[in-house]
């Protein structure tokens, strides 16, 4: 079955600085999903790259996606106290039929020094 | 914004009594999803439910667990016989399920936190 994993597990810079993040999977996808989970609460939908692209931008995000070696990256520019949160990449299976089940990686803890 | 909602927010049973979690998804999505997290642990998927049927399940989703679309609005959540180790933060998620598409996102609820003594 396919594992999510990214790392670093932990990620602590100063406020203003890029963060990134990396996922790497196992088997092949149709999407890969990024999301944020403030401690304790909900999963926020960030943002979701196609097999068939590279890099897709969203405000102060940028997801890169390479499928010859099943990793996606998360950049966050500029970062910001409120960006301090847990961010879990999520990849579903391939082939699917539009709407399957999403293996989580174990996440990145992300801390903003102000 | 449209979002998924959930309740309760946090929910505490004794072991093996029943509970209902509950949630509304996003009025126009044909998909929805359960998962959960157990405290410090992966958000693993439960179930999958499309058309009034269950799409696919995990092999969390033993005979104790059921869920439901009773109206045209909710869907439920049922765990019988709760156990210890039951206890977890369980997410609602629904996506739209657009015809011929493949890309689709799932939005997920705040979550319910279940405790169980």
């Amino acid at each position: 079955s396919q594992q999510g994993e990214e790392d670093p597990q932990a990620l602590s810079i100063q406020e203003g600085e890029n963060a990134t993040m990396n996922c790497s999977y196992k088997t092949s996808i149709n999407n890969l999903q990024w999301y944020r989970q403030n401690s304790g609460r909900g999963l926020v939908h960030l943002i979701l790259i196609r097999s068939n692209e590279r890099e897709k931008h969203s405000g102060r995000l940028r997801v890169t996606l390479d499928t010859s070696k099943k990793s996606s990256s998360l950049l966050i520019t500029a970062s910001r106290a409120a960006d301090t949160a847990s961010y879990f990449c999520a990849t579903d299976s391939y082939p699917n039929f539009g709407n399957e089940k999403l293996t989580f990686g174990t996440g990145t803890r992300l801390t903003i020094i102000p | 914004e449209p979002e998924v909602t959930q309740t309760p927010s946090h929910q505490v049973t004794q072991m093996g009594q029943e509970v209902i979690l509950r949630c509304v998804p996003i009025s126009n999505h044909l998909y929805f999803y359960w998962y959960r997290q157990i405290l410090g642990q992966k958000v693993e998927f439960l179930v999958s439910f499309y058309n009034n049927e269950i799409s696919e399940k995990s092999e969390i989703f033993d005979d104790r667990f059921s869920v439901e679309r009773p109206d045209g609005s909710n869907f439920t959540l049922k765990i019988r016989s709760t156990k210890l180790e039951d206890s977890a933060m369980y997410f609602c998620a629904s996506s739209e399920g657009t015809s011929g598409s493949f890309h689709n996102e799932q939005f997920f609820g705040p979550g319910t936190r279940l405790t169980v003594l």
